[in-house]
């Protein structure tokens, strides 16, 4: 079944850069795009950008451009999401989610969530 | 940044109840708007995409509605389950936001 693992928790302290991991299986990563988004504790998810699974293109949102980088290693079925500069407002939980390659715009499946405490 | 307002943001209801959440769009966003469940401590479930169309695999019980700035989830029967908070999103132009969710309770 479709299926999105991502890494465990992480606590980083103020000014640290954190790489979170998902992989993909029960489908194809070229055949989709992947989505990371984030939710802090009692907040509506926040979106930060997109890969396409197939030709690695992504987008940010303009909240995160500069901090943000989002990458894949399609033999390894895994995206990437580094967040640099990171402050105790970034404290949060972490989730990839799926979408198609044509870039519906939602997301039909996640992954279980990844939290990142940011803390001195 | 388009923004999404629900209400109401909580709500209390029975088994068996019929429930409507609205979401209203700061501006136009025709009917790219999508809805999800999330249950504490899970990550959301997609329900509802194109402002009415059912995901595969979610009870036919959910319905969804509306276009331009007005859209509405219904849930025509709660079950047990179905206590959780939901969310609208949207998905007309970047960057994709959510509504603050509504939390629906079990009366």
């Amino acid at each position: 079944q479709v299926q999105l693992v991502q890494s465990g928790a992480e606590v980083k302290r103020p000014g640290a850069s954190v790489r979170v991991s998902c992989t993909a299986s029960g489908f194809s990563l070229s055949s989709h795009t992947i989505h990371w988004l984030r939710q802090a504790p009692g907040q509506r998810p926040e979106w930060m950008g997109w890969i396409n699974g197939d030709n690695g293109k992504t987008k940010y949102s303009e909240n995160f451009q500069d901090r943000v980088t989002i990458s894949r290693d399609t033999y390894a079925s895994t995206v990437y999401m580094d967040l640099s500069s990171l402050q105790s407002d970034d404290t949060a939980v972490y989730y990839c989610a799926r979408d198609s390659i044509y870039l519906w715009l939602w997301f039909d499946n996640w992954g279980q969530g990844t939290s990142v405490t940011v803390s001195s | 940044d388009i923004q999404l307002t629900q209400s109401p943001s909580s709500l209390s209801a029975s088994v068996g109840d019929r429930v409507t959440i609205t979401c209203r769009a700061s501006q136009g966003i025709g009917r790219w708007v999508a809805w999800y469940q999330q249950k504490p401590e899970q990550a959301p479930k997609f329900l509802i995409y194109s402002a009415s169309d059912l995901q595969s695999g979610v009870p036919s019980r959910f319905s969804g509605s509306g276009s331009g700035t007005d859209f509405t989830l219904t849930i025509s029967s709660l079950h047990p389950e179905d206590f959780a908070t939901y969310y609208c999103q949207q998905y007309n132009s970047y960057p994709i936001t959510f509504g603050q969710g509504t939390r629906l309770e079990i009366k």
